[in-house]
Order: structure tokens, then C-alpha cells, then sequence
């Protein structure tokens, strides 16, 4: 499968606790975006990368959040302490050049904060 | 059928009847739409996509208009099957600091009765 990865599926955690999740992109996509959707609404822009640069973060991105691309490929996407609205679904897309090419996207990691 | 968008996030139709799917995108410098299909549980799939130098692109069943004047897309899909049941977002790459950031609207949820 050449598709985009994402790791685990679904994690559910405790109030408090930390949470990593991994996404592994297209192999020649220099593009990364994560996105965090909730239900019955669209996927609501995190933040991306430009091969390992962070060159955007939206405000949604509190300062529990933090991401990283080290080396161009896979990225990471940690949550620490965190709170039951951080329940959502987190999406991880990649594509080529910017402008005029479409991002694909994985099949999400499901977070319930219990 | 037909829907607003925004205004009916839900859209019913039979099997075999021909459906519209509208969008209003707020952007008026973007200049590349995508369409999206997302099953439950799953993450958004690229159906279309069209830049802003066309007013018309068309795909297999799948038909993407849009109208720059009034900064207004629309999805036809024609003889609609149950396996076109899903949530449809448009999504313009609009852009954000000096980048394009893919940029979801609401979505529009599709049943299509047997």
C-alpha cells in the first residue's frame, strides 16, 4: 500500500496523559498536513510541513500540541496533558508542489479522552 | 435533488436520480478546488478537483462547476448508487501566510436510498 499511513488506528487515553501519533506520507510528497476533525463537521487545519520545515500552525494548535518532521518522511504528532475536547479525529495528508495539487489523505487516528 | 451547501448538510435521493452537491467558498483568491468523499470512519478521498481557469471539469459520473462571480462550487454526480452515500466536503487551496493550506467547508451529507 503506497497510500498514506497513520498509527494507531484509535488510541483511547486517560485525561492528563500524553499521546504520540505517527503518520507516514506518499514516499515522494514533501508536503505533510495534519488536521483534527470532530463530528458532523470538516477537517480543521493543524498545522504542515515542507519536507522537515514547520511552515504553518493554525491557532487550534495550543501549546500542548507540538509536531515534527525530522527528516522529511514521517511526521509525529504529540498531545500532552490532554483534555476531553481533544477528542476528535486526527488526519495527517500529504501531496506535492503547492498550489494546484491535491492532498491525500489517511484513514485518521481516532482519540477518545476518557 | 439539490443542496445548498451550508444552508442542508443532508441530501437524500434515490438510486438512479442525479444529485447536487453545492459549496460556497470564501477565498477569492483561491484558485484550486477540490472535491472530497468520506466514508465513515475512513478519511477523505479525492473525487475531482478543478482550477480556477475552467468553469466546467467532468470525471466519471462526477461533474465540478464553478462560478468565480459568486465564489460558488457545485458536485453533480450522475445516477447516483448507494455506494455514493457518504459526507462530501469542497475544499479550496486558498492561501494562508504565504502558503496554500487545503481549506475544508462544512460538508454535505449524502443518502441514497435503494
Amino acid at each position: 500500500d503506497t497510500g498514506v499511513s497513520q498509527n494507531p488506528r484509535h488510541k483511547i487515553t486517560k485525561r492528563g496523559q500524553n499521546v504520540t501519533f505517527r503518520c507516514d506520507p506518499i514516499s515522494e510528497h514533501n508536503r505533510l498536513y495534519w488536521y483534527r476533525q470532530t463530528l458532523g463537521q470538516g477537517p480543521e487545519f493543524l498545522t504542515y510541513f515542507q519536507n522537515e520545515a514547520q511552515l504553518e500552525k493554525s491557532r487550534l494548535l495550543s501549546d500542548r500540541f507540538s509536531a515534527e518532521r525530522p527528516k522529511g518522511s514521517f511526521s509525529t504528532l504529540e498531545i500532552q496533558r490532554t483534555e476531553q475536547g481533544d477528542s476528535a479525529m486526527y488526519l495527517c495528508a500529504s501531496s506535492t508542489v503547492s498550489g494546484g495539487t491535491e492532498a491525500f489523505f489517511g484513514q485518521g487516528t481516532r482519540l477518545t479522552v476518557v | 435533488g439539490e443542496s445548498v451547501g451550508l444552508h442542508l448538510p443532508t441530501l437524500s435521493v434515490q438510486e438512479g436520480d442525479n444529485s447536487i452537491i453545492n459549496c460556497a467558498y470564501s477565498n477569492s483568491a483561491s484558485d484550486y478546488f477540490i472535491w472530497y468523499k468520506q466514508e465513515s470512519g475512513k478519511g477523505p478521498q479525492f473525487i475531482i478537483d478543478i482550477r480556477s481557469n475552467m468553469d466546467k471539469r467532468q470525471g466519471q459520473r462526477v461533474t465540478v462547476l464553478l462560478n468565480k462571480t459568486v465564489k460558488h462550487l457545485s458536485l453533480q454526480i450522475a445516477a447516483t448508487q448507494p455506494g455514493d452515500s457518504a459526507v462530501y466536503f469542497c475544499a479550496e487551496n486558498g492561501r494562508s501566510g504565504g502558503s496554500y493550506i487545503p481549506t475544508f467547508g462544512r460538508g454535505t451529507s449524502l443518502i441514497v436510498h435503494p
